[in-house]
């Protein structure tokens, strides 16, 4: 069975700082994608990165970017010039390969942006 | 942008009753899924939905939990005589095929209290 960890129940960074998130996962499976999703106090969850197991080059998407090391299990979301809005619970989550898909996730970093 | 969408938004429900989630996934998807996030807890996978039928469902989702797409458009999760553990925040989620990214995407969320 996949498990999904994250180490940090919370962090805090100032505006315009760069915070890294972490993640470890465990698996036996060698296709898989990870994801990060964003959940502000509204409670939607958000995507906000992926990644391909099978790609060697970490994704980004403008301030946010992804270390992955898939031999160590990691992936950690850097977000760099850090918003207001970037207040948020982020998830880490795990999705096999096949058809049906579906995510585990980790239990969550509360992230809060001070000004 | 296409979006899943739930309704209700939030309902209070007392315990033994019947309570229907409703969902509009993505159009063009094939995956759908419910998810279920207890108040301060991560997001736990309930049960996953393809080709009208159920394709993985958790330990969570017993005899008292059902899915249904009734009308090609809707689906929708009941819970058949509601428990007070039942409330937590519940999920719709859809995804398309490997070839449109394998991401999974989630509705705003319907938040059931049960009382």
């Amino acid at each position: 069975a996949q498990t999904v960890t994250q180490s940090q129940p919370e962090m805090s960074v100032q505006e315009a700082e760069t915070v890294t998130l972490s993640c470890t996962y465990d698996t036996s499976e060698n296709n898989y994608y990870l994801f990060w999703y964003k959940q502000p106090p509204s409670r939607q969850m958000i995507l906000v990165i992926r990644q391909e197991a099978y790609k060697q080059q970490n994704a980004t998407e403008n301030r946010f970017s992804v270390n992955f090391q898939k031999a160590a299990k990691s992936f950690s979301l850097k977000i760099s010039d850090s918003q207001l809005g970037d207040t948020a619970m982020y998830f880490c989550a795990f999705m096999k390969v096949d058809q049906g898909g579906k995510l585990i996730f980790g239990q969550g970093t509360e992230l809060s942006v001070k000004p | 942008e296409p979006e899943v969408t739930q309704t209700p938004s939030h309902q209070v429900t007392q315990m033994g009753q019947e309570v229907i989630l409703r969902c509009v996934p993505i159009s063009n998807h094939l995956y759908f899924y419910w998810y279920r996030q207890i108040l301060g807890q991560k997001v736990e996978f309930l049960v996953s939905f393809y080709n009208n039928e159920i394709s993985e469902k958790s330990e969570i989702f017993d005899d008292q939990f059902s899915v249904e797409r009734p009308d090609g458009s809707n689906f929708t999760l009941k819970i058949r005589s509601t428990k007070l553990e039942d409330s937590a925040m519940y999920f719709c989620a859809s995804k398309g095929t490997a070839d449109s990214g394998n991401t999974i995407y989630f509705g705003e969320g319907s938040w059931l209290t049960v009382v």
